[in-house]
């Protein structure tokens, strides 16, 4: 079964203070990794697609980047704006081509 | 421009009550779908719709039924409501993953069945 692990669960940090979540997956052929990130009573709003090992995408104080197995979603000096819980999401080889396999979030809170 | 838009936001229905989650799209996508997000667990897919007439089931299909007229709708029916069902309910489009689109979410549907 394919398996999206993302960690740490939960994750508090002062303004200012980098860090990085982890997103692993046991998919074999990964076909696209999405970042999403969601506030609290919202739905996911869309962040980031990653296709190939080496690939990395920026938006503001977010950086995503893309091994073989595991992608990594970098915040550089956050503000407490930035708190919500990051989703990681894969698109396997198999089955449904339009199925994603979500993990379960990491929930970020960043203290001012 | 409104995107996804999901009604009702709130729900509470008894145990064998049926009820629609409504679902509507102005982003002119033919792909829908519709998950269900459990409090430390996962979105899990219930059913997609890769256009109008055409569903297909996802991870967890059972106690749901869908149905796909037109582009714009993709109503989210559960009959025999069971408290297994509460949850919260999440609609999103997408132009489509083999063209690298990703996926446009509503607001969610809050649904507790008592």
């Amino acid at each position: 079964e394919d398996q999206v692990t993302q960690s740490p669960e939960a994750l508090r940090l002062q303004e200012g203070e980098s860090s990085s979540l982890n997103c692993s997956y046991t998919v074999s052929g990964l076909r696209g990794l999405f970042w999403y990130r969601q506030d609290p009573g919202k739905g996911p709003e869309f962040l980031f697609t990653l296709y190939s090992a080496g690939e990395e995408k920026e938006k503001e104080r977010l950086k995503a980047t893309l091994t073989k197995k595991e992608s990594f979603l970098h915040i550089t000096a956050p503000k407490p704006e930035d708190s919500a819980t990051y989703l990681c999401a894969v698109r396997p080889p198999k089955g449904g081509s339009e199925k994603l396999v979500f993990g379960k979030g990491t929930k970020l809170t960043v203290n001012p | 421009n409104a995107g996804v838009t999901q009604t009702p936001k709130f729900r509470i229905l008894k145990i064998g009550q049926s009820m629609t989650l409504q679902c509507t799209q102005d982003m002119n996508h033919n792909y829908m779908y519709w998950y269900r997000q459990d409090p430390g667990m996962g979105l899990k897919l219930i059913y997609y719709s890769v256009g109008a007439g055409i569903t297909d089931k996802g991870e967890v299909p059972n106690g749901y039924n869908v149905s796909r007229s037109t582009t714009e709708d993709f109503p989210l029916r559960l009959e025999l409501a069971a408290p297994s069902q509460t949850s919260v309910y999440f609609c999103a489009t997408s132009g489509g993953l083999l063209s690298n689109q990703p996926q446009h979410f509503g607001d969610g549907t809050r649904l507790s069945i008592l």
